[in-house]
This record gives structure tokens, C-alpha cells and sequence, in this order.
């Protein structure tokens, strides 16, 4: 069974860092890109970021570009998303996908981002 | 940037049809999937590749894409369709972009 499972979230201050982990078990990771979405509280969902299976390959949406660090350790079965320069607008609840291009049907539950003072 | 556009909503009687649609000038070249969220819980994935449909999804949700447009279609739709429905498509670099959502009322 595909599992993955978000972890790191929390509450910052505006200008600080936090660090999100994704554990996915149940497939052959370094097999699959990987991705983040966001949603803000009452919004949408939003992409933020991707990266291949080999960790070549990394992409970012413009407003989270130079603060935002996708990685991923595939010894672990576990990609990170580094967040640095925490902004009021990036809280949100932020959940790890498998596919990076295209998303497939295997999401995480979610982990809420709190940025506030 | 590349847009997805979607009614902010959608109202359909019981039993009844709905049709949600999501326009986009790259949708003619890549595929739509769609995404159903109920309240508090992560989206599911309803359908892929504009009209496939994972096997644990009802026959009564189905995909359909012309042009520039895709669309969402619910048959005979239930209280348990009431949700927020996610297109989305990739852009021009590959990356995902999500239209605005929708969100479904039955009643």
C-alpha cells in the first residue's frame, strides 16, 4: 500500500525556517518524481514544487524561488521541503504528492504551516 | 502564466446532472485531471488523462475534453458529490498548475 506521510509542520514568525518531511513507503521511490502543493486556509490548491526521482531536477514556483529547497534522500524513502524567509502568505497546509510533472492519485494527509507573529 | 479557469460554483437537485468545467488555452495539447476534496481532507484524484477513471471512483463521475475545454460530468449526483473540485493540466515548462476550483452543492 502507497503511504505518504508529512511531517515538520508548525508555528513560525514571519522571516523564520521550518523544514517539512515526506516518508513514502509502499512503492520504488527513486522510480518517482515527487511534488509539494499548498493550500491556504479557505483557498485553492497550489503547486510549489518538484523534483525528479534522481533528484536531478528541481523546480519552484516564482514566489517561493531563493527561500524554498526541495530535496529528496532516496537511501531514506523521504523527500524535504527546507523553508527559509517565511512569509505571512505561505501558511497553509502543505501536502506531499507523488509525480512531479503529473500528479497521480497518492497525496499525503497534510501538514499546516502557521507563519504569524 | 498559464491559467485554468472554473465556475467558483455549481448547485445540482439530487439525482440530477452536473457538469463542471475547466477552460484553458493548453488544454487542446495536455491532458486535464481532476481532483475532488471534501471538506478537512486531502483531494482525490477522480479522474486522469481528461477521461480515465481510477477503479475505486463511481461510474458516475466521468471526464470529457474538447478544445480548450474540459469538463467534469456527475450523474445523478448524491449528497456524497458535495465537495470542491480541482482541475489541472501542466504548463508550458511542465510544471502543475491548478484551475480555481469549484465547489459542488447538492440540493
Amino acid at each position: 500500500e502507497v503511504q505518504l506521510l508529512e511531517s515538520g509542520g508548525g508555528l513560525v514568525q514571519p522571516g523564520g525556517s521550518l523544514r517539512l518531511s515526506c516518508a513514502a513507503s509502499g512503492f520504488t521511490f527513486n522510480n518517482y518524481g515527487m511534488s509539494w502543493v499548498r493550500q491556504a486556509p479557505g483557498k485553492g490548491l497550489e503547486w510549489v514544487s518538484s523534483i525528479t526521482g534522481t533528484g536531478g531536477r528541481t523546480d519552484y514556483r516564482d514566489s517561493v524561488k531563493g527561500r524554498f529547497t526541495i530535496s529528496r534522500d532516496n537511501s531514506q524513502n523521504t523527500m524535504h521541503l527546507q523553508m527559509d524567509s517565511l512569509r505571512v502568505e505561505d501558511t497553509a497546509v502543505y501536502y506531499c504528492a507523488r509525480g512531479a510533472s503529473w500528479l497521480d492519485k497518492y497525496w499525503g494527509q497534510g501538514v499546516l504551516v502557521t507563519v504569524s507573529s | 502564466s498559464y491559467e485554468l479557469t472554473q465556475p467558483p460554483s455549481v448547485s445540482v437537485s439530487p439525482g440530477q446532472t452536473a457538469r463542471i468545467t475547466c477552460s484553458g488555452d493548453g488544454l487542446p495539447k495536455k491532458y486535464a485531471y481532476w481532483y475532488q476534496q471534501k471538506s478537512g481532507q486531502a483531494p482525490v484524484l477522480v479522474i486522469y488523462e481528461d477521461t480515465k477513471r481510477p477503479s475505486e471512483i463511481p461510474e458516475r463521475l466521468s471526464g470529457s475534453s474538447s478544445g480548450t475545454m474540459a469538463t467534469l460530468t456527475i450523474s445523478g449526483a448524491q449528497m456524497d458529490d458535495e465537495a470542491d473540485y480541482y482541475c489541472y493540466s501542466i504548463d508550458s515548462s511542465g510544471n502543475p498548475v491548478f484551475g480555481g476550483g469549484t465547489k459542488l452543492t447538492v440540493l
